[in-house]
Protein backbone atom coordinates (compact mmCIF):
# COMPACT_ATOMS: atom_id res chain seq x y z
CA UNK A 1 0.00 0.00 0.00
CA UNK A 2 1.27 3.58 -1.01
CA UNK A 3 2.28 5.15 2.04
CA UNK A 4 2.03 9.22 2.31
CA UNK A 5 4.15 10.73 -0.54
CA UNK A 6 5.98 13.68 0.05
CA UNK A 7 8.03 15.89 -3.11
CA UNK A 8 10.54 17.15 -3.17
CA UNK A 9 12.47 14.61 -1.02
CA UNK A 10 15.57 17.75 -1.17
CA UNK A 11 15.24 21.80 -1.76
CA UNK A 12 17.59 23.89 -1.76
CA UNK A 13 17.05 27.55 -2.66
CA UNK A 14 17.80 30.79 -1.65
CA UNK A 15 16.34 33.62 0.26
CA UNK A 16 13.52 35.16 -1.02
CA UNK A 17 12.12 32.30 -3.24
CA UNK A 18 9.14 31.02 -3.50
CA UNK A 19 9.27 27.42 -1.86
CA UNK A 20 6.45 24.86 -2.37
CA UNK A 21 6.00 21.80 -0.78
CA UNK A 22 3.83 18.61 -2.19
CA UNK A 23 1.84 16.31 -0.14
CA UNK A 24 -0.40 13.14 -1.04
CA UNK A 25 -2.17 11.35 1.84
CA UNK A 26 -2.73 7.72 2.35
CA UNK A 27 -6.04 7.12 0.20
CA UNK A 28 -8.96 7.24 2.21
CA UNK A 29 -7.41 9.22 4.95
CA UNK A 30 -9.71 12.32 6.05
CA UNK A 31 -6.88 14.09 8.13
CA UNK A 32 -3.62 15.71 6.97
CA UNK A 33 -1.24 17.57 8.93
CA UNK A 34 2.01 19.23 8.21
CA UNK A 35 5.21 19.66 10.64
CA UNK A 36 8.22 21.42 10.91
CA UNK A 37 11.28 19.58 12.30
CA UNK A 38 14.64 21.26 13.93
CA UNK A 39 16.95 19.94 16.35
CA UNK A 40 16.34 23.35 18.51
CA UNK A 41 12.65 23.18 18.56
CA UNK A 42 11.62 19.70 17.95
CA UNK A 43 8.56 18.64 15.78
CA UNK A 44 6.32 21.26 15.41
CA UNK A 45 2.49 20.81 13.94
CA UNK A 46 2.07 23.79 11.63
CA UNK A 47 -1.40 23.51 10.53
CA UNK A 48 -3.97 20.36 9.87
CA UNK A 49 -6.28 19.68 7.72
CA UNK A 50 -10.16 18.00 8.06
CA UNK A 51 -11.62 16.34 5.24
CA UNK A 52 -10.02 19.24 2.99
CA UNK A 53 -11.06 22.03 5.24
CA UNK A 54 -7.98 23.57 7.71
CA UNK A 55 -8.84 23.33 11.28
CA UNK A 56 -5.79 24.27 13.14
CA UNK A 57 -2.91 26.95 11.25
CA UNK A 58 -2.17 28.20 14.96
CA UNK A 59 1.53 26.72 14.30
CA UNK A 60 1.99 28.45 10.88
CA UNK A 61 5.18 30.77 11.91
CA UNK A 62 4.08 33.97 10.03
CA UNK A 63 2.36 35.22 7.06
CA UNK A 64 4.54 33.90 4.86
CA UNK A 65 3.64 30.57 5.35
CA UNK A 66 0.55 29.53 3.67
CA UNK A 67 -0.97 25.86 3.07
CA UNK A 68 -4.05 24.56 1.18
CA UNK A 69 -5.97 21.35 0.33
CA UNK A 70 -7.66 21.31 -2.74
CA UNK A 71 -9.03 17.71 -2.73
CA UNK A 72 -8.67 14.61 -0.89
CA UNK A 73 -5.17 13.72 -2.40
CA UNK A 74 -3.19 16.64 -2.34
CA UNK A 75 -2.13 19.13 -0.04
CA UNK A 76 0.77 21.91 -0.37
CA UNK A 77 2.29 24.16 1.88
CA UNK A 78 4.16 27.19 0.62
CA UNK A 79 6.77 30.26 1.72
CA UNK A 80 7.01 32.93 0.52
CA UNK A 81 9.46 34.86 0.74
CA UNK A 82 11.53 32.03 2.42
CA UNK A 83 14.14 32.53 4.81
CA UNK A 84 17.39 31.15 6.09
CA UNK A 85 15.84 30.66 9.65
CA UNK A 86 12.69 28.70 7.71
CA UNK A 87 15.81 25.56 7.00
CA UNK A 88 14.21 22.39 8.31
CA UNK A 89 12.62 19.15 7.71
CA UNK A 90 8.94 19.26 6.65
CA UNK A 91 6.75 16.25 7.40
CA UNK A 92 3.35 15.69 6.30
CA UNK A 93 1.60 12.90 7.71
CA UNK A 94 -1.88 11.53 7.68
CA UNK A 95 -4.56 9.50 10.12
CA UNK A 96 -8.06 8.17 9.19
CA UNK A 97 -10.34 8.81 12.48
CA UNK A 98 -8.58 12.26 13.67
CA UNK A 99 -7.79 12.47 17.49
CA UNK A 100 -7.45 9.26 18.77
CA UNK A 101 -5.76 7.25 15.44
CA UNK A 102 -1.64 7.54 14.85
CA UNK A 103 -0.82 9.74 12.24
CA UNK A 104 1.63 8.12 9.55
CA UNK A 105 4.31 10.03 8.06
CA UNK A 106 5.89 10.39 4.57
CA UNK A 107 9.71 10.60 4.22
CA UNK A 108 9.56 14.37 4.67
CA UNK A 109 11.28 17.19 2.75
CA UNK A 110 14.57 18.85 3.95
CA UNK A 111 14.38 22.23 2.86
CA UNK A 112 17.67 24.44 2.66
CA UNK A 113 17.45 28.03 2.57
CA UNK A 114 20.73 29.63 1.91
CA UNK B 1 4.47 22.23 32.67
CA UNK B 2 4.59 20.98 29.48
CA UNK B 3 1.46 18.74 27.89
CA UNK B 4 3.54 16.12 27.15
CA UNK B 5 7.31 15.41 28.57
CA UNK B 6 10.08 12.84 28.31
CA UNK B 7 13.63 12.41 29.36
CA UNK B 8 15.57 13.42 26.25
CA UNK B 9 18.24 10.83 27.12
CA UNK B 10 20.85 9.94 25.71
CA UNK B 11 20.66 6.38 27.17
CA UNK B 12 23.37 4.24 26.11
CA UNK B 13 23.12 0.77 26.68
CA UNK B 14 24.77 -2.62 25.99
CA UNK B 15 23.23 -4.80 23.55
CA UNK B 16 21.20 -7.22 25.46
CA UNK B 17 20.16 -4.82 27.95
CA UNK B 18 16.47 -4.04 29.15
CA UNK B 19 15.72 -0.24 28.76
CA UNK B 20 12.91 1.59 29.68
CA UNK B 21 12.02 5.45 29.12
CA UNK B 22 8.91 7.14 30.56
CA UNK B 23 6.78 9.84 29.51
CA UNK B 24 4.20 12.06 31.37
CA UNK B 25 1.12 14.18 30.47
CA UNK B 26 -0.22 16.92 31.69
CA UNK B 27 -3.92 16.23 30.85
CA UNK B 28 -5.71 13.91 32.94
CA UNK B 29 -8.54 13.26 30.40
CA UNK B 30 -6.28 12.19 27.60
CA UNK B 31 -6.93 8.52 26.01
CA UNK B 32 -4.90 8.23 23.14
CA UNK B 33 -1.21 7.00 23.50
CA UNK B 34 1.73 6.17 21.36
CA UNK B 35 4.97 5.74 20.93
CA UNK B 36 6.92 6.08 17.75
CA UNK B 37 10.31 5.59 17.00
CA UNK B 38 12.70 8.42 14.59
CA UNK B 39 15.97 7.08 12.70
CA UNK B 40 18.51 9.57 12.58
CA UNK B 41 17.31 11.78 8.94
CA UNK B 42 13.94 9.96 8.46
CA UNK B 43 10.02 10.29 9.98
CA UNK B 44 8.71 9.35 12.57
CA UNK B 45 7.23 5.59 12.53
CA UNK B 46 4.38 4.39 14.60
CA UNK B 47 6.17 1.91 17.27
CA UNK B 48 2.85 0.96 19.06
CA UNK B 49 -0.14 1.73 20.68
CA UNK B 50 -0.79 2.34 24.49
CA UNK B 51 -3.56 0.16 25.87
CA UNK B 52 -5.44 0.61 29.19
CA UNK B 53 -4.39 -2.76 30.19
CA UNK B 54 -0.99 -2.70 28.88
CA UNK B 55 0.51 -3.97 26.09
CA UNK B 56 3.47 -6.46 24.34
CA UNK B 57 4.78 -6.19 21.18
CA UNK B 58 7.74 -8.84 20.87
CA UNK B 59 10.13 -7.36 22.89
CA UNK B 60 8.55 -4.14 23.53
CA UNK B 61 6.09 -3.54 26.10
CA UNK B 62 4.20 -0.35 26.76
CA UNK B 63 2.25 0.32 29.91
CA UNK B 64 -0.30 3.07 31.00
CA UNK B 65 -0.59 4.64 34.63
CA UNK B 66 -3.35 7.14 34.66
CA UNK B 67 -2.87 7.81 38.41
CA UNK B 68 0.54 9.24 37.93
CA UNK B 69 -0.17 10.22 34.29
CA UNK B 70 2.68 8.72 32.61
CA UNK B 71 3.08 5.89 29.96
CA UNK B 72 6.28 3.58 30.11
CA UNK B 73 8.24 1.74 27.18
CA UNK B 74 10.44 -0.90 27.85
CA UNK B 75 12.56 -2.74 25.62
CA UNK B 76 13.64 -5.91 26.59
CA UNK B 77 17.18 -7.87 24.88
CA UNK B 78 18.11 -4.71 23.18
CA UNK B 79 19.47 -4.84 19.86
CA UNK B 80 21.64 -2.47 17.90
CA UNK B 81 18.94 -1.12 15.59
CA UNK B 82 16.94 -0.18 18.41
CA UNK B 83 19.21 2.48 18.28
CA UNK B 84 16.88 5.78 17.61
CA UNK B 85 14.65 8.40 19.05
CA UNK B 86 11.88 7.38 20.75
CA UNK B 87 8.78 9.98 20.39
CA UNK B 88 5.50 9.39 23.37
CA UNK B 89 2.59 10.92 21.47
CA UNK B 90 -0.67 11.52 23.95
CA UNK B 91 -3.74 13.50 22.30
CA UNK B 92 -4.82 16.62 24.69
CA UNK B 93 -8.88 16.45 24.91
CA UNK B 94 -10.28 20.38 24.32
CA UNK B 95 -7.45 20.98 22.38
CA UNK B 96 -7.81 21.67 18.15
CA UNK B 97 -4.16 20.03 17.85
CA UNK B 98 -4.64 16.32 18.19
CA UNK B 99 -1.97 14.72 19.17
CA UNK B 100 1.04 16.13 20.86
CA UNK B 101 4.69 14.35 20.05
CA UNK B 102 7.26 14.60 23.14
CA UNK B 103 10.48 15.81 22.49
CA UNK B 104 11.44 12.40 22.18
CA UNK B 105 14.49 9.93 24.03
CA UNK B 106 17.24 9.44 22.31
CA UNK B 107 18.93 5.52 22.81
CA UNK B 108 21.80 4.43 21.78
CA UNK B 109 22.59 0.66 22.27
CA UNK B 110 26.48 -0.75 21.78
CA UNK B 111 27.81 -3.31 20.90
Amino acid sequence: DAGVIQSPRHEVTEMGQEVTLRCKPISGHDYLFWYRQTMMRGLELLIYFNNNVPIDDSGMPEDRFSAKMPNASFSTLKIQPSEPRDSAVYFCASSLGGTFQPQHFGDGTRLSIL
Amino acid sequence: RKEVEQDPGPFNVPEGATVAFNCTYSNSASQSFFWYRQDCRKEPKLLMSVYSSGNEDGRFTAQLNRASQYISLLIRDSKLSDSATYLCVVNIPGSARQLTFGSGTQLTVLP
